[in-house]
């Protein structure tokens, strides 16, 4: 089974409609991310969250936000979604700050 | 702009040769650096990391080598297979000011090999 796991795979909504991304854990990491990725981009830092009271927002927060539900779950909003939000999602946990990073599976989301 | 970047969006290779990938940092207090790889439709998988107190590490038929020097990473993958056919992203972790640690990812470079 899948360390990190995320929820849809693959959606389609409209503008202005609001949406969540879920993503569970089982590896026990208090550390956790949400990245967007473009076609011929890099990742860019959605936010993140190093333990269940704690929240940060990344390079490009706005129009999201974030729940740390559980040390297993990390799930992200698109308030009123917008066609400049289509792009595919990663989640990612670590362990401690000196390790890498293990990303889902992804969610493909198109926002017509 | 991006503080790591690829020298070479996409690269091919014969399969069985040597495959080279090249990385560029710009924060000199990078003390960490992660290469990934991603197959169509999934998400990166780590491949190797290597912190700043080391030049060199070897896995797997894959070999990271790091220049502080000039601040560039390279990735080298041994007879390159098929399944080797990917993007790979290198990441550096920095610690912007005040903050805590944040991994920054490059574009990628598409790795095709070939019959």
């Amino acid at each position: 089974d899948a360390d990190v796991t995320q929820t849809p795979r693959n959606r389609i909504t409209k503008t202005g409609k609001r949406i969540m991304l879920e993503c569970s854990q089982t590896k026990g990491h208090d550390r956790m991310y949400w990245y967007r990725q473009d076609p011929g981009l890099g990742l860019r830092l959605i936010y993140y969250s190093f333990d269940v009271k704690d929240i940060n927002k990344g390079e490009i927060s706005d129009g999201y936000s974030v729940s740390r539900q559980a040390q297993a779950k990390f799930s992200l909003s698109l308030e009123s979604a917008i066609p400049n939000q289509t792009a595919l999602y990663f989640c990612a946990t670590q362990g401690t700050p000196q390790e890498t990073q293990y990303f889902g599976p992804g969610t493909r989301l198109l926002v017509l | 702009g991006e503080s790591v970047g690829l020298h070479l969006p996409t690269l091919s290779v014969q399969e069985g040769d040597n495959s080279i990938i090249n990385c560029a940092y710009s924060n000199s207090a990078s003390d960490y650096f992660i290469w990934y790889k991603q197959e169509s439709g999934k998400g990166p998988q780590f491949i190797i990391d290597i912190r700043s107190n080391m030049d060199k590490r070897q896995g797997q038929r894959v070999t990271v080598l790091l220049n502080k020097t000039v601040k560039h990473l390279s990735l080298q993958i041994a007879a390159t297979q098929p399944g080797d056919s990917a993007v790979y992203f290198c990441a550096e972790n920095i610690v912007p000011s005040g903050s805590a640690r944040q991994l920054t990812f490059g574009s990628g470079t598409q790795l095709t090999v070939l019959p």
